[in-house]
């Protein structure tokens, strides 16, 4: 079993642009949520998908999206790149009593 | 905002058990408490869970109290590899989870 696996690793985008973030849970879940964790502080909550549709959602503007697709996995997609969305962006999947988070993808924006 | 509070720091010898606190006073009914651990920039992983009784697995034990209202996470024999940013989270899987600063475990030699 592969866990929750995250791509990519790493990425290195310039203000303004837009990045997607992709996910894949572990097998048997099929929810997923993304976080935030900036540098030094605990991960932040954006959102949550379940079947295929958006569940809950975090204090993130609007240029924060998501989509899940029909095999549970998920993207985060990031508009109008600021600085401050340089953060590690964490994947977490989970069925009903668990929850295990991918290694996430550090985004330095420039 | 978190639900919970745990101490900033910790630390423990190598070979002694290491006991992790939390308060959780306005946990709820249904709500389970999750203990979490974080190594410098890697993603959270997953430590154990429960809801009203101890539990123990292979990694730790969770002692919560009867009133629920706090928690001590215990890892039986600390090793160098146990250091790390211990996170105490209260909820469920179905709602979000609240992080807080989390308790920064140095374990020394």
């Amino acid at each position: 079993d592969a866990g929750v696996t995250q791509s990519p690793t790493h990425l290195i985008k310039t203000r303004g642009q837009q990045v997607t973030l992709r996910c894949s849970p572990k097998s048997g879940h099929d929810t997923v949520s993304w976080y935030q964790q900036a540098l030094g502080q605990g991960p932040q909550f954006i959102f949550q998908y379940y079947e295929e549709e958006e569940r809950q959602r975090g204090n993130f503007p609007d240029r924060f999206s998501g989509h899940q697709f029909p095999n549970y996995s998920s993207e985060l997609n990031v508009n109008a790149l600021l600085l401050g969305d340089s953060a590690l962006y964490l994947c977490a999947s989970s069925s009903i009593r668990e929850q295990y988070f991918g290694p996430g993808t550090r985004l330095t924006v420039t | 905002d978190a639900k919970t509070t745990q101490p900033p720091s910790m630390d423990c010898a190598e070979g002694r058990a290491a006991n992790l606190p939390c308060n959780h006073s306005t946990i709820s009914g249904n709500e389970y408490v999750y203990w979490y651990r974080q190594i410098h920039s890697q993603g959270p992983q997953y430590i154990i869970h429960g809801l009203k009784n101890n539990e123990t697995n292979e990694m730790a034990s969770l002692i919560i109290t009867e009133d629920r209202k706090s928690s001590t996470l215990i890892l039986p024999h600390a090793t160098l590899r146990d250091t790390a940013v211990y996170y105490c989270i209260v909820g469920y899987t179905g709602n979000q989870f609240y992080f807080g600063t989390g308790t920064s475990l140095t374990v020394i030699p």
